[in-house]
């Protein structure tokens, strides 16, 4: 099975600032189709998670342009550019290139 | 807008079975992988099955496989997860997701004698 592992798996930052979560895949999560499935996903306090970034980079509808996604095999980073209130709780990266999926053990990221 | 709405969950005794269900709206249901997720009290997630749009490819974590079937029904645009031989390790909310873009609210299912 592919393991992603996250980095920090605690993150406390100041409002305002930015913001570097990591994504180390243990294999190559290049499709045969040439599309690289590596998403992720945040989980607020107490609610289902939402999706932020698919295909490594792009941003879901309505998710703000602070967000961005970016990385090759292995690494993967999610970049905030100015933490806001409403980014606090836990961001999965999630990968579907391969059987079974996985998900990564999680970053918490927290308002210091 | 996007519904997706869980049900089904309940505590049963081990070696018991139940059946989650998960009825989509505000998307065209037929042409959407569905995926069931779940997460282990204070845990992180994981990934339990999913099921092409027309039902003909199923996929399950080792975990569950031979215990679990993911099946669905476009019709009515639902999709179920019939889990037999309960497990206290199968302690979870269960979330159904349209792919990845989408989740629903989870159903509690607790294993417990």
């Amino acid at each position: 099975d592919v393991v992603l592992t996250q980095s920090p798996l605690s993150l406390p930052v100041t409002l305002g600032q930015p913001a570097s979560l990591s994504c180390r895949s243990s294999q190559s999560l290049v499709h045969s189709d040439g599309n690289t499935y590596l998403n992720w996903l945040l989980q607020r306090p107490g609610q289902s998670p939402r999706r932020l970034i698919y295909w490594v980079s792009k941003r879901d509808s309505g998710v703000p342009d602070r967000f961005s996604g970016s990385g090759s095999g292995p690494d993967f980073t999610l970049n905030i550019s100015r933490v806001e209130p409403e980014d606090v709780g836990v961001y999965y990266c999630f990968q579907l290139t391969h059987w079974p999926h996985t998900f990564g053990q999680g970053t918490k990221l927290e308002i210091k | 807008e996007v519904q997706l709405v869980e049900s089904g969950g309940a505590v049963v005794q081990p070696g018991g079975s139940l059946r989650l269900s998960c009825a989509g709206s505000g998307f065209s249901f037929s042409d959407s992988w569905m995926n069931w997720v779940r997460q282990a009290p204070g845990k992180g997630l994981e990934w339990v099955a999913n099921i092409k749009h027309d039902g003909s490819e199923k996929t399950y974590v080792d975990s569950v496989r031979g215990r679990f079937t993911i099946s669905r029904d476009n019709a009515k645009n639902s999709v179920y997860l019939q889990m037999n031989s309960l497990r206290a390790e199968d302690t979870a909310l269960y979330f159904c997701a349209r792919e990845s873009r989408n989740w629903g609210q989870g159903a509690l299912v607790s294993v417990s004698s």
